[in-house]
């Protein structure tokens, strides 16, 4: 595999369910991200993770649970979603240092659907 | 606060020229611009880091305006791959994008 992977490509889920997303970088990067990216609206930076330190959270709702166990892997746990959380969501990598930020590699992301 | 972009929406022939706008009301650190393809993960087109820095690749190429807050892309003699949805993205700490330019280019 090469570049950002995200698992599932495709997620639908009740609003009592619990479900993760799975984001994996095979590039070497030290700083990955979460958006959410909604029909007619811009990217949405949800979480951004920097040598595994969460150095951003965009006031987004507990119900969204960011986890990076290291600087390859990032998790979002969903849980009881409501139905305007579904979107598509992206990750994101990028090497990080001063100056930044530097070009960000996206995953295909996932389309999710909340019912 | 989120970047403006312009025009929304822009159709083209093949061979036509575009320009797109970004502008922001907060003093800019970068500019990064992107391409998005319908059903793809967006791809990283270029970056501009000082005010009055140009880019270009290919037939696609950037500046920006420090003083006026705003970059704009220029997209010479389109071709049909150029299509897709054009996001500009600025930077204080963290990138914040606008809301996109949906590119379509026709034979």
């Amino acid at each position: 595999e090469t570049g950002v992977t995200q698992t599932p490509r495709h997620l639908v889920m009740g609003m009592t369910n619990k479900k993760s997303l799975k984001c994996e970088q095979h590039l070497g990067h030290n700083a990955m991200y979460w958006y959410k990216q909604s029909a007619k609206k811009p990217l949405e930076l949800m979480f951004v993770y920097n040598f595994k330190e969460q150095t951003e959270n965009n006031s987004v709702p507990s119900r969204f649970s960011p986890e990076c166990p290291n600087s390859s892997h990032l998790f979002l746990h969903l849980h009881t979603l409501q139905p305007e959380d579904s979107a598509l969501y992206l990750c994101a990598s990028s090497q990080e240092g001063a100056g930044g930020p530097y070009e960000q590699f996206f995953g295909p992301g996932t389309r999710l659907t909340v019912l | 606060q989120q970047p403006v972009q312009s025009p929304q929406a822009v159709i083209l022939r093949e061979g036509e020229d575009a320009v797109i706008n970004c502008s922001s009301s907060k003093a800019l650190y970068s500019v990064h611009w992107y391409r998005q393809k319908h059903g793809e993960a967006p791809i990283f087109l270029m970056i501009l880091l000082k005010g009055g820095e140009q880019k270009g690749h290919d037939k696609i190429s950037a500046s920006f305006n420090e003083k006026k807050q705003q970059s704009s892309l220029y997209l010479t003699a389109s071709q049909l791959s150029y299509s897709g949805t054009y996001f500009c993205g600025t930077s204080a700490r963290q990138l914040t994008f606008g809301s996109g330019t949906q590119l379509t280019v026709l034979p």
